[in-house]
């Protein structure tokens, strides 16, 4: 059974950079078919994708977030990572990391972490 | 702002069916599937329904999905009070470079 966690600072400063790491149990990051994905979920509010990456390492970033984002593959093929830079307290939000199954164009969410709060605060 | 209209808001009495909207454009549901999330309360998403009406394994068959022209709907009959939760719907928006686009979620309240 595929398990996702994710890792990182509860807290962030405004202007600084954000960064999350999603560890993969029960399968690798190394098969293709699926894209490894970052969402997030600002308090109160709904779901929005950030972008995910393919095994070979291509990436997808949602528009408004593109210049902020980075999204990698670990070498060990069982972990992957989320950075945002000039973070305000509009990023502040649970960050999901999750397995997206498929091509982009049906592709679908068939594993999620927990989910992990990130506050932006001085 | 979401790319993907839904109403803020449903409810029905235990037993009842009711029924989620999801309206896009052609860019997104007019040309790709629709898939749909249920969210429990201080939990993470689940995925209920994929290529616009396909249950996982273990997804009731309570829940039915269809999609038609550049809208789709979720709907849940023989309501039940685990029910109560808040409800996605998500597909690929092929505009700019394409991107994943959810509508706002649907608070789903059993009365």
């Amino acid at each position: 059974q595929l398990q996702l966690q994710e890792s990182g600072p509860g807290l962030v400063k405004p202007s600084e950079t954000l960064s999350l790491t999603c560890t993969v149990s029960g399968g690798s990051i190394g098969s293709s078919s699926y894209y490894w994905t970052w969402l997030r979920q600002p308090p109160g509010k709904g779901l929005e994708w950030i972008g995910n990456i393919y095994y070979s390492g291509n990436t997808y970033y949602y528009p408004s977030l593109k210049s902020r984002v980075t999204i990698s593959v670990g070498t060990s093929k069982k972990k992957f990572s989320l950075t945002l830079s000039s973070v305000t307290a509009a990023d502040t939000a649970v960050y999901y990391c999750a397995r997206r199954r498929g091509e982009s164009s049906s592709g679908y969410i068939d594993y999620w972490g927990q989910g992990t709060l990130v506050t932006v605060s001085s | 702002q979401s790319v993907l209209t839904q109403p803020p808001s449903a409810s029905g009495t235990p037993g009842q069916r009711v029924t989620i909207s999801c309206s896009g454009s052609s860019s997104n549901i007019g040309s790709n599937t629709v898939n749909w999330y249920q969210q429990l309360p201080g939990t993470a998403p689940k995925l209920l329904i994929y290529w616009n009406n396909q249950r996982p394994s273990g997804v009731p068959d309570r829940f039915s999905a269809s999609k038609s022209g550049t809208s789709a709907s979720l709907a849940i009959s023989g309501l039940q009070s685990e029910d109560e939760a808040d409800y996605y719907c998500e597909t690929w928006d092929d505009s700019l470079h394409g991107y994943v686009v959810f509508g706002g979620g649907t608070k789903l309240t059993v009365l």
